[in-house]
């Protein structure tokens, strides 16, 4: 069965350094896409930036990129200098052939000052 | 309209009621999907749509819960004989499917309390 997997259920990083948040991912199917969400203190979720697995280059957009290794079905995410804005809720999510997209149990990021 | 709008926000009812929540995609979105949310959890998947039909609906916990979706635009998630456990907040999101991509755009939720 597809799964997504997110082992840090929380992290501390000082403001302006770089974070990398780890998603593995499992799945038979050639065709998939993941997708990562960023869901503040007041609930909403927040599209960030997604990956098709036949995309040959690994997806950015503004701070954050998609660090894709698909031999080693990661998908990490990676901030650059981040920011105290940036302290949330981070979620994985994936989509399968059929179109479910499921999502892991998420990373709790903290910023600190 | 311009987001997905769900209703109500927040439901507050007795153990064994029946509950309707509702959502309202943006115009012209073909998919619709429904999560359930727990503190501090991720969203789990309950059942989506394609037009008017659920495509999976693989996540309904139980024959409590059941959603429609007759003209292919607004939704209703129906919980029947509410237990605690229904406490948590719903997420309807929905998506074009014009791209690849299928990026979902959420509502601000429906926050369930089953007392």
């Amino acid at each position: 069965a597809q799964k997504i997997t997110q082992t840090q259920p929380g992290m501390f990083v000082q403001e302006k350094e770089a974070v990398t948040l780890d998603c593995t991912y499992d799945t038979s199917d050639p065709s998939y896409g993941l997708f990562w969400y960023k869901q503040p203190s007041s609930g909403e979720m927040i599209f960030l930036i997604y990956q098709g697995s036949y995309d040959q280059q690994n997806a950015t957009e503004g701070r954050y990129s998609l660090n894709f290794q698909k031999a080693r079905k990661s998908a990490n995410l990676v901030i650059s200098a981040s920011q105290l804005g940036d302290s949330a809720m981070y979620f994985c999510a994936s989509r399968w052939r059929d179109d479910k997209i499921i999502f892991g149990k998420g990373t709790r990021l903290h910023i600190l000052p | 309209g311009a987001g997905v709008s769900q209703t109500p926000s927040n439901k507050v009812t007795e153990k064994g009621k029946y509950v309707e929540l509702r959502c309202d995609p943006i115009s012209g979105h073909t998919a619709l999907y429904w999560y359930r949310q727990s503190l501090g959890q991720g969203p789990e998947f309950l059942i989506y749509f394609q037009g008017t039909g659920a495509a999976d609906d693989s996540g309904l916990p139980n024959d409590r819960f059941f959603a429609v979706r007759p003209e292919g635009s607004v939704s209703t998630l129906k919980i029947q004989r509410t237990e605690r456990g229904d406490s948590a907040v719903y997420l309807c999101a929905s998506s074009s499917h014009s791209s690849g991509a299928n990026v979902l755009t959420f509502g601000a939720g429906s926050r369930l309390t089953v007392l």
